[in-house]
């Protein structure tokens, strides 16, 4: 029930394509739902956050859809570029009296080709 | 503004040996919390600290302990290594402990070796 399942394990896209990764709760306690970019020899570095009242958010070519009844969210990025090119990791945050902790997905490796 | 520190970055160790990592966190964030990322999977929680006191522990043995620091600034302690216990070791702030508007800042990791 902690889990936070992402697919596809690793993605290929041409440049200027649109790059899809999708994630999957069980937990209807998560409450925030952040989108992490992490490059080679780096700490992920947060890219787009939801929470989950919200079905929807853009934030210049990336974009969260989130479904609340299916307990599904995504990423979209637009216009794929090579500089895009990372490890992309969906999380979820449990909020309880012991704290906060972010649970994360394994992780999609996407190459942008160009 | 300096991003959140961590040190050192690299770090080989032996089976059995005790290891201490230490992280710096954004200026004015009192949370600091603790992750390991084996190769080729997410970052799995293991301490969260605020204000000087541990607010939350994931699923960790008892070789892992931390602390917080009056400066905010935190340590990561393992016990007893195990070759299992090779892995980048990430720590985060924030503002406060449910990551505020801003969320969590993720410094660049330890990266442990046990041999």
């Amino acid at each position: 029930q902690q889990q936070v399942k992402q697919s596809p394990q690793s993605l290929i896209v041409q440049k200027g394509g649109i790059s899809i990764i999708n994630c999957a709760y069980e937990n209807t306690a998560f409450d925030y739902f952040p989108w992490y970019q992490q490059f080679p020899g780096k700490g992920p570095a947060l890219l787009i956050a939801i929470r989950p009242d919200v079905s929807e958010k853009k934030e210049g070519r990336f974009t969260i859809s989130f479904n609340k009844s299916a307990k599904q969210f995504s990423l979209h990025i637009m216009d794929s570029q090579p500089g895009d090119s990372a490890t992309y990791f969906c999380a979820a945050t449990l909020s309880n009296q012991a704290g906060t902790a972010l649970i994360f997905g394994k992780g999609t490796t996407l190459s942008v080709s160009s | 503004d300096a991003g959140v520190t961590q040190s050192p970055t690299h770090l080989i160790k032996t089976r059995g040996q005790h290891v201490t990592l230490r992280c710096s966190p954004i200026s004015g964030h009192k949370s600091v919390s603790w992750y390991q990322q084996v190769l080729g999977q997410g970052p799995q929680f293991i301490f969260q600290y605020y204000e000087k006191e541990e607010r939350g522990r994931g699923n960790f043995p008892d070789r892992f302990s931390a602390r917080q620091f009056p400066n905010y600034s935190s340590e990561l302690n393992v016990n007893a290594l195990l070759l299992g216990d090779s892995a980048l070791y990430l720590c985060a702030s924030s503002f406060s402990p449910g990551g505020g508007s801003y969320g969590y800042t993720f410094g660049s990791g330890t990266r442990l070796t046990v041999v």
